[in-house]
């Protein structure tokens, strides 16, 4: 079975940083690029971020350049989204998902919740 | 790069068909035939209902299928049944080497 398990979230201060993980099984972690997607309280999905297979290519949504970071552990199976400078607006859930033929999210996490609050 | 555009709502009966469009650009929809959707019910994470414009993955019903014109990509939903009341968001690959969303829609069954 494909799965994928994000954790981490929580209730973070504005300014604040959270590093979410993404822990992946029942398929070869190295074949796959991955993607952080997240959505908004009643809004809509939002792509966040994509690694590639090998872990050298990334690229960022404009709204999360500079603040957040994206990377991958093979030995851990695990994909990783470190979080700062943490605003009202980022308040979501987080899912991770597995990304097919540069494409397609074909495998989705049951998501983890940040909450960016005073 | 902006949210592509998708109705906000689309309803029939039973039975019935309906069509969702979701309009990009020619760095997105346009300009790749990498358009996906996703189905979404709530308080579920979503899942994927179509690939490749037109390509169902594996157990997924042949009463969902999808077709691109230009700039505009539309899924369409036969034989419409209670279970297919969610949120359907289309998806695309870009030109900047991305990912971009629709606005998404939600389908009522009357």
């Amino acid at each position: 079975d494909v799965k994928l398990v994000e954790s981490g979230g929580g209730l973070v201060q504005p300014g604040g940083s959270l590093r979410l993980s993404c822990v992946v099984s029942g398929f070869t972690f190295s074949n796959y690029e991955f993607n952080w997607v997240r959505q908004a309280p009643g809004k809509g999905l939002e792509w966040l971020s994509y690694i590639s297979a090998g872990g050298r290519n990334i690229v960022y949504a404009d709204s999360v350049k500079g603040r957040f970071t994206i990377s991958r552990d093979s030995a851990k199976k695990t994909v990783y989204l470190q979080m700062s400078s943490l605003r009202a607006e980022d308040t979501a859930i987080y899912y991770c998902t597995r990304y097919n033929d540069f494409n397609y999210m074909d495998a989705w996490g049951n998501g983890t919740t940040v909450t960016v609050s005073s | 790069q902006s949210a592509l555009t998708q109705p906000a709502s689309v309803s029939g009966s039973p039975g019935q068909s309906i069509t969702i469009s979701c309009s990009g650009t020619s760095s997105d929809v346009g300009g790749y035939n990498y358009v996906s959707w996703y189905q979404q019910h709530p308080g579920k994470a979503p899942t994927l209902l179509i690939y490749d414009v037109s390509s169902r993955p594996s157990g997924i019903s042949d009463r969902f299928s999808g077709s691109k014109s230009g700039n505009t990509a539309s899924l369409t939903i036969s034989g419409l049944q209670a279970e297919d009341e969610a949120d359907y968001y289309c998806g695309s690959y870009t030109s900047t080497y991305g990912y971009v969303f629709g606005t998404g829609t939600k389908v009522t069954v009357l």
